[in-house]
């Protein structure tokens, strides 16, 4: 079964500063790759998802970036962030699109 | 616009009170419904998938049912351990994006 890992797992930054969170998976190949943010009192809200090396899309436009340089590592960033970027990021892999996504444990992102 | 809907929002039981969790879904053609259970600062542990009507699921005090409109969590004789925050979310026509509710927060107290 895939394993995800998340780094780092705390993170407090400036405001204004630039963000890089990256997620590898181990044991699977070609996997769909995600990142949700989950915010206080609200449920997870997907950021990006890509299929394929290079391939991604945003689903809500925001200060955020995401780039799949390999087939099995997905990185989120920012180049300034901002106070209302702070949450909890999740990265998460699937296989077929009906099949259950299975999330890493995450960054806690706090911006001051 | 899909929803999901989960309630109540907490609840808090005694260790052996069985009770259940909902999660009412709006969506146009339901591709799966997806049970996780999240401990607090870590991500989401997936437990089941439900893909139609009438379909039901279970792992140990965990049994998972769908109907057209809703999903029910059963929690049979919960221990402590069972405490967390239980998400449903539903897969979009999309194909991709999971739909999420805000998910329960389940207390289990000795």
């Amino acid at each position: 079964s895939q394993t995800i890992h998340q780094w780092p797992a705390t993170l407090v930054q400036p405001v204004g500063s630039p963000l890089s969170l990256e997620c590898t998976v181990e044991g699977t190949s070609n996997p769909n790759l995600y990142w949700y943010r989950q915010a206080a009192g609200r449920g997870l809200q997907l950021l990006f998802y890509s299929v394929g090396i290079g391939q991604i899309s945003s689903e809500v436009p925001q200060n955020l970036s995401a780039s799949r340089p390999q087939d099995r590592q997905f990185i989120l960033s920012s180049k300034k962030l901002l106070l209302s970027d702070s949450g909890f990021y999740l990265c998460a892999c699937g296989t077929d699109s009906n099949q259950p996504q299975h999330f890493g444990d995450g960054t806690r992102l706090s911006i001051l | 616009e899909d929803q999901v809907t989960q309630s109540p929002e907490a609840l808090r039981l005694q260790e052996g009170e069985s009770s259940s969790l909902n999660c009412s879904y709006t969506v146009s053609g339901l591709r799966g419904l997806f049970w996780y259970r999240q401990d607090p600062g870590k991500g989401p542990e997936f437990l089941f998938t439900l893909y139609s009507a009438g379909e039901e699921k279970e792992k140990e005090r965990l049994k998972a049912t769908l109907t057209k409109k809703e999903s029910f969590l059963h929690i049979t004789a919960p221990k402590p351990e069972d405490s967390a925050t239980y998400l449903c979310a539903v897969q979009a026509p999309s194909g991709y994006a999971l739909n999420f509710g805000k998910g329960t927060s389940l207390l289990v107290t000795p």
